[in-house]
């Protein structure tokens, strides 16, 4: 029944290894999100994908590289990860892009040592 | 930089109080949205007003907006212990031609029993 579900929950690993983070959404919507939140609860974009179409790439290193296979997943692999990758990596979802409300999932946190 | 920016940073008020956020921004809108997210969690999208639109009530949740001064604020009636969470206003911005969604720092709001 989880609307925008994430896997995994908690991530810790090593620099310079490589991570995916998976993303689903059974809500039918065409837009799916990356976002980042950092210690301080910024919440910052990443990426955008409509219809499995890259739409939004906000200045992202581009040691993060979204997928998107279907409409209703939208995966984000980082290569090399460093200490500052290390926060909490939010997917999220809306029917349509642009000016409707956002559904979010519960979060990946990141930790890299 | 940020779109949006809350005031206060954190707010501390006795159960069956009224808190009430600030949020303002410093570009033309389409939209604005109010997002709450409890602690490891995701945000939840709570109202959104359009830019044409001055005050929406959902539940003990009050929305103003002001265009003019580029302000909202959000009111929360009659405060639960289950309210204490982070709240994030969060505007539209477009990116070559695409719409997206600038979220500030949020409120730390806290109730107390």
């Amino acid at each position: 029944d989880t609307a925008v579900s994430q896997t995994p929950k908690y991530l810790v690993t090593q620099m310079g290894n490589d991570k995916s983070i998976k993303c689903e959404q059974n809500l039918g919507h065409d837009t799916m999100y990356w976002y980042k939140q950092d210690s301080k609860k910024f919440l910052k974009i990443m990426f955008s994908y409509n219809n499995k179409e890259l739409i939004i790439n906000e200045t992202v290193p581009n040691r993060f590289s979204p997928k998107s296979p279907d409409k209703a997943h939208l995966n984000l692999h980082i290569n090399s990860l460093e200490l500052g990758d290390s926060a909490v990596y939010f997917c999220a979802s809306s029917r349509l892009r642009g000016l409707y409300e956002q559904y979010f999932g519960p979060g990946t946190r990141l930790t890299v040592t | 930089s940020q779109q949006g920016e809350e005031d206060p940073q954190a707010l501390s008020i006795q159960e069956g109080e009224n808190a009430t956020m600030n949020c303002s921004y410093k570009t033309s809108i389409n939209n604005l949205q109010w997002y709450r997210q409890n602690s490891g969690r995701g945000l939840v999208h709570l109202i959104l007003i359009r830019s044409n639109e001055r005050e929406k009530h959902s539940g003990r949740l009050r929305v103003t907006l002001d265009t003019s001064k580029k302000s909202s604020s959000l009111l929360i009636t009659a405060s639960r212990a289950a309210d204490t969470a982070s709240y994030f206003c969060a505007t539209d911005a477009s990116v070559g031609g695409a719409q997206k969604l600038v979220f500030g720092q949020g409120t730390r709001l806290t109730i107390n029993p």
